[in-house]
Formats: C-alpha cells, structure tokens, sequence
C-alpha cells in the first residue's frame, strides 16, 4: 500500500502558482520523497525528490516539513501543459533487491486558462 | 532524443492470442521495469529485471512474461491475453541502485495501450 495521502484533485489558473500538498506522516528517517506526474495518454515523468532540505530545479520546488510528514511541490507559474495526474512517492535508497516505487492515486491537476 | 521506446504505441489483439510487447533504451541503465496501468489506476508493477536478473511480483499473474535478450531491449509476453489484460502498458528504466548516491529515478517510455477485442 502506498504511504502517502493526496488530494484526488485540484484546480489552478494558468499563470498562478499550483500547491499539491502530499501527507506521509509513516516516512523513515532514510525515505526520500520523490514526485513524479502524468500527462495524459503518456509515461510518468520524474519531476523532483528530496530527503529533508528543500528542493528546487527547472521544473518545481519541493518544501518538505521540518517532521518531515508533509510536502508541497510547487509548480510557480502553472501552464496549460501541467496538466497532469501528480503522484508523490516515498522511497528508501538503500532498499536492497527491492526496487519497487509504490505508486499511489495522485492528484489530478487541471490548470485552467 | 527518445531514450525509453515502446512499439507499438498501440496494439489490438484477439482473445487468447499472444502477443509481445516491446522496449528499447539508449540510457545504458542496468534496471529495466514493465507496468500495467488501468483507466484511472496508479500504475502496478509486474517485474523487473537487474541485468539479466528477473525479479517477479508476488501478484503478476503466469499469464506474463518477460524476456531481457540484451541491455538495451525487454520484451513482455502475455501468452493468452482476456479481456481484463487491457490497459496501458509502460516500460521504465534506472540507474544500478547499488551505486552510491544513486536515486530511484526512473525514466519511462510512452507506453503501449493494448486493447483486446
């Protein structure tokens, strides 16, 4: 079972900053959180991932909560193209053998014109 | 620049007759993955493979099989295919997870929708 909790869906306008907020409340200390998303009839795309400090690249920025139970990936300035189903994942590196991403619902973003 | 291509980007096939799928990278990554994503479902992991090491899922039903014949390509077989074997499926590919540092990113293809009449 995934173990993370979104919200199934959300609505931005275009131009506005999109927050999708992500509860893993259960992570260990050696879990990263990781974002991926979907666009629509394609594969999942990598968007970010971080372990405690905040993140930020040409894509997004990801603020995790100092507990560390929470995040938010922040897409600044939301297009029509960010439409997209997110997916947060919490994943240990060091997992051995197991490499499994254990993928949850995600939350479907519409960012409207 | 593909990196992760699937072919067909669609396949129709008959109940009960089998068919492959296929997956081609030009990354050099040591871990190669098949998913199964249903309408509005996250996507499910059926196996992997680390080089030439396949690892099953405990669920993935016998119905499915996969051949790694090189780095570059992973096949998946689904022998005799029903009605509830269409969905989109996706090929993924990472980094060798034993080297330091190394992240759990993983980079996918566009998928092959299959549908089975």
């Amino acid at each position: 079972d995934a173990k993370t909790t979104q919200p199934p869906s959300m609505d931005c306008a275009e131009g506005r900053a999109a927050n999708l907020p992500c509860n893993h409340s259960t992570i260990s200390g050696n879990e990263y959180v990781y974002w991926y998303r979907q666009i629509h009839s394609q594969g999942p795309q990598y968007i970010i991932h971080g372990l405690k400090n905040n993140e930020t690249n040409e894509m997004a920025s990801l603020i995790i909560t100092e507990d560390r139970k929470s995040s938010t990936l922040i897409l600044p300035h939301a297009t029509l193209r960010d439409t997209a189903v997110y997916y947060c994942i919490v994943r240990a590196h060091n997992a051995g053998n197991n490499r499994k991403l254990i993928w949850g619902l995600g939350t479907s973003l519409a960012v409207n014109p | 620049d593909a990196m992760v291509i699937q072919n067909p980007r669609y396949q129709v096939t008959q109940f009960g007759k089998p068919v492959t799928l296929s997956c081609s990278q030009t990354l050099n990554h040591n871990v190669m993955y098949w998913y199964q994503q249903k309408s509005s479902q996250a996507p499910k992991l059926l196996f992997h493979y680390y080089d030439k090491d396949f690892n099953n899922e405990a669920d993935t039903p016998d119905n499915f099989q996969s051949r790694r014949p090189n780095t570059s390509f992973c096949f998946l077989d689904i022998r005799s295919p029903g009605l509830g074997d269409a969905a989109m499926y996706l090929c993924a590919t990472s980094r060798d997870l034993r080297l330091a540092g190394t992240s759990y990113e993983q980079y996918f293809g566009p998928g092959t929708r299959l549908t089975v009449t």
